[in-house]
């Protein structure tokens, strides 16, 4: 148990769906993070939350759309995607006065299958 | 920019040998490291850290790394592999000029075989 829950775990979506991905954390962090988990490659940062403002967005396709409404929470929400988004996206969360040295705690991840 | 390299994909270890897990990055700034493991269908667990001080930093179920700066290099080590170490490691990286950024190598598979 990371402090850091993911839900759901597994979920397959056809290209017109939308669904979310929830996350939430126990630790009293106040930086979140969505990452990609790709197979073969490295783990791409998607967004990055800190006191629920957006601090970075790495160019990520608008049918990915975060949503921070408190520190606690995160959710992406997923619209109209492509196979190729198929992936594991593992949240984090760190404590924002230890911007550099803090490590990131992970969730288990939601693995996206898209059809 | 920072980058991270995990030059190998796999690493193969037999159970009670030492083990060595490389890692090399770039940074502009002074650079702070980090090794992650994930086991299949886990998240990432942190292992250990660099941060400033003594080179040689110990972490978690037995494992160390080292830190060379003349090499920048941050290889991951273990005196004696076990089967239960079979997983997926992963290098990262930060400097200053990254702020929240964590910037990860494409990971490591070892295995450890009886």
């Amino acid at each position: 148990e990371t402090g850091v829950t993911q839900t759901p775990r597994h979920l397959v979506m056809g290209m017109t769906n939308k669904k979310s991905l929830k996350c939430e954390q126990h630790l009293g962090h106040n930086a979140m993070y969505w990452y990609k988990q790709s197979a073969k490659k490295p783990l791409e940062l998607m967004f990055v939350y800190n006191f629920k403002e957006q601090t970075e967005n790495n160019s990520v396709p608008s049918r990915f759309s975060p949503e921070c409404p408190n520190s606690s929470h995160l959710f992406l929400h997923l619209h109209t995607l492509q196979p190729e988004d198929s992936a594991l996206y593992l949240c984090a969360s760190s404590q924002e006065r230890q911007i550099l040295t803090g490590e990131l705690f992970f969730g288990e991840g939601s693995r996206l299958t898209v059809l | 920019a920072q980058s991270v390299a995990q030059p190998e994909d796999q690493v193969n270890v037999a159970e009670g040998n030492p083990l060595t897990v490389k890692c090399t990055y770039s940074v502009s700034g002074n650079p702070y490291l980090f090794w992650y493991v994930q086991y299949p269908n886990r998240g990432l667990q942190f292992l250990l850290k660099y941060i400033t001080g003594d080179n040689l930093v110990k972490g978690s179920y037995g494992f160390e790394a080292e830190f060379n700066k003349s090499q920048t290099s941050f290889h991951l080590k273990k005196p004696s592999a076990l089967v239960s170490d079979s997983a997926l490691y992963f290098c990262a990286v930060r400097d200053e000029d990254s702020g929240y950024a964590l910037n990860f190598g494409k990971g490591t598979s070892l295995l450890v075989t009886p």
